[in-house]
């Protein structure tokens, strides 16, 4: 189905390079968030962006970066500075900031 | 600060029998409570939030403020409601910034 889409499925990065995560959805949603799922931690906020050209840090900012110059895309990078990036990330978009979350299907990034 | 704490990591049930999932939150402000879940071989999705007191697939959950807890609820388990299910914390500026609990993994056995 569509609505919001992460790719690729599976990454895998060797230590020191950065790489980039990707968000698209076609709901036309203003609102955009980046989560890192880790096992037996639930899902932590990293960035979120409530509308274009703007986004916020949230829990665990450091060592990412995020871009939002357009509605539909909200791309996520993990920088060499990320000290632990193996990880699950979530991308999720929301009508507005008070609207429920739709979430992509996840990316698994393995860092060696 | 925020915390959501859901105390059990799994919970097994035989189909037909009462179960409830546990959350308990931490949180200053007015609360916005959510139960996100995650079916096998699909996304995470939101199951139900307080603020609209529906009944979702028989689920239900009561905010209760004085022991700050938002419990899910649900008479007669079905196979089916086997899943993660995570209780999340909104609030502030955005009920997207949400804070998560570490999810339970509720399984319904035949």
């Amino acid at each position: 189905d569509g609505g919001i889409t992460q790719s690729p499925k599976y990454l895998f990065r060797k230590e020191g390079q950065n790489v980039t995560l990707s968000c698209e959805q076609n709901l036309n949603h203003d609102a955009m968030y980046w989560y890192r799922q880790d096992p037996g931690q639930g899902l932590r906020l990293i960035y979120y962006s409530q509308i274009v050209n703007d986004f916020q840090k949230g829990d665990i900012a450091e060592g990412y970066s995020v871009s939002r110059e357009k509605k539909e895309s909200f791309p996520l990078t993990v920088t060499s500075a990320q000290k632990n990036p193996t990880a699950f990330y979530l991308c999720a978009s929301s009508l507005d900031s008070w609207s429920p979350l739709h979430f992509g299907n996840g990316t698994r990034l393995t860092v060696t | 600060a925020q915390r959501v704490t859901q105390p059990e990591k799994l919970l097994s049930v035989f189909k037909g029998a009462p179960v409830e999932l546990k959350c308990n939150y931490s949180y200053s402000g007015s609360p916005e409570l959510f139960w996100y879940v995650q079916y096998s071989r699909q996304r995470l999705q939101l199951l139900l939030r307080h603020i609209s007191r529906e009944s979702i697939k028989g689920f239900t959950a009561d905010l209760n403020k004085g022991e700050t807890s938002f419990h899910l609820k649900k008479p007669f388990a079905q196979e089916e409601d086997s899943a993660m299910y995570y209780c999340a914390l909104g609030g502030g500026t955005s009920y997207g910034k949400l804070t998560f609990g570490q999810g339970t993994i509720l399984t319904v056995h035949p």
